[in-house]
């Protein structure tokens, strides 16, 4: 079975520049998680997708910070503008059902010079 | 916010011993899951433990639950140096999944 697949895997950007990372699920997940983990620390959830429904979206920085599933599947997150403190891992998960064991993806690591 | 708050944050120990993780977390949940993270490599799922039961096994791995004191303990026994590794708790509050802080853990060879 085909795991998680994340884009690009490394992406440096200058501050107040706009980045994106792409998301594919595993096939027949209804459920994806996008998380930041900034070095030394534990993952923190930005947003949770059921299908093509937003979940919680409570930690994510929405003045800047933008994510969208369409059609349920692909996913998407974007920064725009970028700032320092963006400077993380960003990971897409995905399972079969709210809760239940994810599958993580390698991780988009993003630096912000 | 985070969730959950592993302890220790760091444990060394040598090839063979036994290693213990605790987790605490703040409200109800519903499960709670332990996920390694190796250096550089994304999070692997180890277990799952559910509200209504105590203790899980898998392996050389064991969890329990204690839901009235809200903590859960992971326990790798007979440690190798590949289990040198972060290892994080996740709960399961509102069909979401948020971790702690992990525990760095090296088994010396």
């Amino acid at each position: 079975e085909a795991g998680v697949a994340q884009s690009p895997r490394y992406k440096i950007i200058e501050k107040r520049q706009s980045v994106a990372f792409w998301c594919n699920p595993i096939s027949g997940h209804a459920t994806l998680y996008w998380y930041q983990q900034i070095l030394g620390q534990g993952p923190k959830l930005l947003i949770q997708f059921q299908n093509n429904g937003v979940v919680d979206d409570s930690q994510l920085p929405k003045d800047r910070f933008s994510a969208e599933r369409l059609k349920g599947v692909d996913s998407t997150l974007k920064i725009q503008p970028a700032k320092l403190e963006d400077s993380a891992v960003y990971l897409c998960a995905s399972s079969f059902k709210s809760g239940g064991e994810a599958f993580f993806g390698q991780g988009t690591r993003l630096t912000v010079v | 916010s985070q969730q959950g708050e592993e302890d220790p944050q760091a444990l060394s120990i040598q090839e063979g011993e036994n290693a213990t993780m605790n987790c605490s977390y703040k409200t109800s949940i519903n499960n709670l899951q332990w996920y390694r993270q190796n250096s550089g490599r994304g999070l692997v799922h180890l277990i799952l433990i559910r509200s209504n039961e105590r203790e899980k096994h898998s392996g050389r791995l064991r969890v329990t639950l204690d839901t009235s004191k809200k903590s859960s303990s992971l326990l790798i026994t007979a440690s190798r140096a590949a289990d040198t590794a972060s290892y994080f708790c996740a709960t399961d509050v509102k069909n979401d999944m948020r971790f702690g802080a992990g525990t760095r853990l090296t088994v010396k060879p």
